[in-house]
């Protein structure tokens, strides 16, 4: 166990809707990571907050936003959902930048 | 840009052999550090190992052990005597020297068969 928690689990849901994922660091981690994992493109860095603040963006599409709250968990929020937004969505989190990043169990969203 | 090449896109072997999982790397950075994870079928990524690029000394972790070499560019993983509870997706990262953000490899997928 990672002591990063990520909910739901598993997400299913239809093309154009909106989900939200969320995600809670290790404690006192104050860097969130968000990645997207899939067949084709493999794992995909999106998003990355540090105590509150974005700090680092990857290839992540303008459907898709993330906020990291004061208490420091961070949610995921996908909108307008397309099918080949299936995928596997990974919160980590690290102490500072440059360590080892330690990885919640993912959330499997399948959309329909 | 950081890459990552991890050759290996599956590799099957019997219990007890020793395997080998490749990694290869370009970087521009001077000082850098590497990663190395396992997926097991469960789906959790899994955090193994971290390596500085100062220090190019083999590390050994029981059945685990990591070669590093500055020089082919290459941070290969061995697993000796291999067990079933190996079977796993191994992923090798490096993060880029401004942002710390890692570049994964399409990851190397080890069965193996009792």
């Amino acid at each position: 166990d990672s002591g990063v928690t990520q909910t739901p689990k598993h997400l299913i849901t239809a093309t154009g809707q909106r989900v939200t994922l969320r995600c809670s660091p290790r404690s006192g981690d104050l860097s969130v990571y968000w990645y997207q994992q899939s067949l084709d493109q493999g794992l995909q860095f999106l998003i990355q907050y540090y105590n509150g603040e974005e700090r680092a963006k990857g290839n992540i599409l303008e459907r898709f936003s993330a906020q990291q709250f004061p208490d420091l968990h961070s949610e995921l929020n996908l909108s307008s959902l397309e099918l080949g937004d299936s995928a596997l969505y990974f919160c980590a989190s690290s102490p500072r930048r440059g360590n080892e990043q330690f990885f919640g169990p993912g959330t499997r969203l399948t959309v329909l | 840009a950081q890459k990552v090449t991890q050759a290996q896109t599956e590799i099957s072997v019997v219990e007890k052999e020793d395997v080998t999982l490749d990694c290869v790397y370009e970087t521009r950075d001077t000082t850098y550090y590497l990663f190395w994870y396992k997926q097991p079928p469960s789906g959790e990524l899994v955090f193994l190992i971290r390596r500085n690029s100062f220090d190019e000394q083999n590390e050994i972790s029981g059945r685990y052990s990591w070669n590093f070499q500055k020089s082919t560019s290459s941070f290969n993983f061995t697993i000796t005597a291999s067990q079933v509870v190996d079977s796993a997706v191994y992923f090798c990262a490096l993060p880029s020297g401004g942002s710390y953000i890692p570049t994964f490899g399409r990851g190397t997928s080890l069965i193996v068969h009792p």
